[in-house]
């Protein structure tokens, strides 16, 4: 099946430092979204971003699909940024309703 | 929109019981997929359901079983619970269960002692 990688497995920052987020994956997909889990486990949304660029704020995302991977870049980072962030992908073909997750970078942001 | 909800939320078990989790998706969502997260597995997809059809089923053993019913409401059984089904049981919402946003409940967190 498809693999998701993600980098850095962990990410310690200072209170508005901007950083930037990767997920490899090893094949093409059909959806692409990323997450951020909160202390009491529940994902959020952040970006449904198959492909291109999008924008939320202090947040952005950027999918390159041809090359097999995505970013998210988050800017001036607060310490309410902190949790586990998660790129998860849906493949192509007839996997529905399947995302595939990476293994989630751990952020810290100190004050 | 109200959100997806999850019942319950907490959950203590015993070795070999059974235990019957429920999922309500937004409003006008009819896929529903299920996930199993743990410390050291991650998150893995359980099985997805699409106008009370199994679309989808990841590998996991045949105590896992669930079902759709029309209101697109879900329920996931586990039967003769082990220590290692112990997780974070999330369910997510989406139209058509491929190209849109999938939306997640809260989890229901299972303790199996």
């Amino acid at each position: 099946g498809i693999q998701v990688e993600q980098s850095p497995p962990d990410l310690i920052l200072q209170e508005g430092a901007n950083s930037t987020l990767r997920c490899n994956f090893s094949d093409s997909v059909n959806n692409l979204q990323w997450f951020h889990q909160n202390p009491w486990g529940q994902l959020i949304n952040l970006f449904y971003i198959p492909s291109g660029t999008k924008q939320n704020g202090r947040l952005s995302a950027t999918t390159v699909a041809t090359e097999r991977y995505s970013l998210l870049y988050i800017s001036s980072s607060q310490t309410t940024d902190s949790g586990v962030y998660f790129c998860a992908v849906i493949a192509g073909g007839t996997s529905y309703g399947k995302l595939t997750f990476g293994q989630g970078t751990i952020l810290t942001v100190h004050p | 929109k109200a959100g997806v909800t999850q019942t319950p939320r907490y959950l203590i078990k015993t070795r070999g019981q059974q235990v019957t989790l429920s999922c309500s998706p937004i409003s006008g969502h009819r896929s529903v997929s299920w996930y199993q997260q743990t410390p050291g597995q991650g998150l893995q997809f359980l099985f997805e359901y699409f106008s009370e059809t199994q679309r989808n089923k990841g590998n996991f053993p045949g105590r896992f079983s669930g079902r759709q019913f029309s209101n697109s409401r879900s329920e996931m059984n586990v039967s003769t619970l082990e220590l290692g089904d112990s997780a974070l049981y999330l369910c997510a919402s989406s139209l058509v269960g491929g190209v849109d946003t999938q939306y997640f409940g809260p989890g229901t967190r299972l303790t199996v002692l």
